[in-house]
């Protein structure tokens, strides 16, 4: 069965709009972990941002910010005031412990471009 | 700036021949890393699991024999694709864990992409 469902392979947005990208997961671990990860063109894996599945508020790491939503097992990445560097691959992942050397998880990544 | 460094980048290798990519973490120590491949605009899957001073753990329909890890040191994994041929032309990429106030987190290398001709 799929973990991690991004449904969305490509979104377009313009400049300075906020833009959101879907995640879905599926666990029956009540304690696991949810990342988010930007990858531009050069490949590199960028960490954007964490939440935890006891965590209460919803995680936010300057632009971006993620809609845990734990009963629709839902975990969206928000980014606003979208640049243009934001174009690039987004894959969500989860862990399924929130602590612990465990392997993650990922989407099948969704594409955004930004623009002007 | 950088917490884990991949070497080399890109490496185009004939068919036959080894490969050694390596993987450190910067500033911190890794007991554990993760080798990841990942193919065109697909998902990153996970290959194996480096542990230090003792065997990695491989992914069910990986092929250890093929893929060598070795991790020997607290700050160095590499991954050696032995005898390539052109189905092991991929991106391949490392991860390593960094203990934060909330969670583990996973920061990877910057990826090396593979092209066996």
């Amino acid at each position: 069965a799929q973990k991690i469902t991004q449904t969305q392979p490509g979104m377009f947005v313009q400049e300075k709009e906020a833009v959101t990208l879907d995640c879905t997961y599926d666990t029956s671990d009540p304690s696991y972990g949810l990342f988010w990860y930007k990858q531009p063109s050069s490949g590199e894996m960028i960490f954007l941002i964490y939440q935890g599945s006891y965590d209460q508020q919803n995680a936010t790491e300057g632009r971006y910010s993620l809609n845990f939503q734990k009963a629709r097992k839902s975990a969206n990445l928000v980014i606003s005031a979208s640049q243009l560097g934001d174009s690039a691959m987004y894959f969500c992942a989860m862990r399924e412990r929130p602590t612990g050397f465990q392997k993650l998880v990922f989407g099948t990544g969704t594409r955004l471009l930004v623009s002007p | 700036g950088a917490v884990v460094s991949q070497h080399p980048s890109r490496v185009i290798c004939k068919s036959g021949t080894s490969v050694k990519i390596e993987c450190r973490s910067l500033d911190f120590q890794a007991t554990t890393m993760f080798w990841y491949r990942q193919f065109p605009k697909k998902s990153l899957m996970l290959m194996a699991t480096s542990n230090e001073g003792s065997k990695a753990t491989y992914e069910q329909g990986v092929e250890k024999d093929k893929f060598l890890i070795n991790h020997a040191s607290l700050t160095l994994s590499t991954l050696t694709v032995t005898s390539a041929h052109p189905e092991d032309s991929s991106f391949y990429i490392c991860s390593a864990p960094i203990p934060d106030r909330e969670a583990e987190k996973l920061f990877f290398g910057s990826g090396t992409q593979l092209s066996v001709l």
